[in-house]
């Protein structure tokens, strides 16, 4: 099975501030990667797919990139609702994995 | 608008059976595979299974042994079973639909907790 390491499990940041989460692949995942956010007591809701496209109706701060083994995830002007736990999966090979999780806080 | 909502048990006895049935509406079974994972404090997110758009299914070898999954598309049903139920299965279960690979709808979860 292909291992995601994700990182870092916790973040604080300030409103407004860009905040970075990065995930690594054991192997190359050909841009077959998602990333959720999940908020307290919720589900979690897709944000980005193959690697780089934004879901429908997710706000355009959010961003991802990345290539082979390592992507990341961008919340640029970091707002109170962003307050949550992000988790990336890998869809390139069978079974799909999932990060560890980042949980995101206001500083 | 798509929607998925699970309903299963609260509370479950050790070596019993779980089932969950995941209701959908907005979109049609035989469209798209549909997945089950579950969410525990130990392992995280654990990919459990799905059942694909034609009705075939693919198990995660870790539960291959004691889970089942299937579905009745007259009721927009998706139905998972797992037998020998441990306390370590404690989570929330959650079925979602896969779209090209990413996840795009979840149902809300049931929390299920084995204990005697």
């Amino acid at each position: 099975d292909i291992q995601m390491t994700q990182s870092p499990a916790s973040l604080s940041a300030s409103l407004g501030e860009t905040v970075t989460i990065e995930c690594r692949a054991s192997e190359d995942i050909y841009n077959g990667l998602a990333w959720y956010q999940q908020k307290p007591g919720k589900s979690p809701q897709l944000l980005i797919y193959n690697a780089n496209s934004l879901h429908t109706g997710v706000p355009s701060r959010f961003s991802g990139s990345g290539s082979g083994t390592q992507y990341s995830l961008k919340i640029n002007s970091l707002q109170s609702e962003d307050v949550a736990s992000y988790f990336c999966q890998q869809y390139y090979d069978y079974p799909d994995t999932f990060g560890a999780g980042t949980k995101l806080e206001l500083k | 608008q798509v929607q998925l909502k699970e309903t299963g048990p609260g509370l479950v006895q050790p070596t019993q059976t779980l089932s969950i049935t995941c209701t959908v509406s907005g979109f049609s079974l035989t469209s798209y595979y549909m997945q089950w994972v579950r969410q525990t404090p130990g392992k995280g997110l654990e990919w459990m299974g799905f059942i694909r758009s034609g009705g075939s299914t693919e198990y995660n070898s870790e539960f291959k042994s004691r889970l089942s999954i299937s579905r009745d598309t007259s009721k927009n049903q998706v139905f998972l079973k797992m037998n020998s139920l441990k306390t370590e299965d404690t989570g929330v279960y959650y079925c979602a639909r896969e779209s090209l690979g990413a996840w795009d709808y979840w149902g809300q979860g049931v929390m299920v907790t084995v204990s005697s």
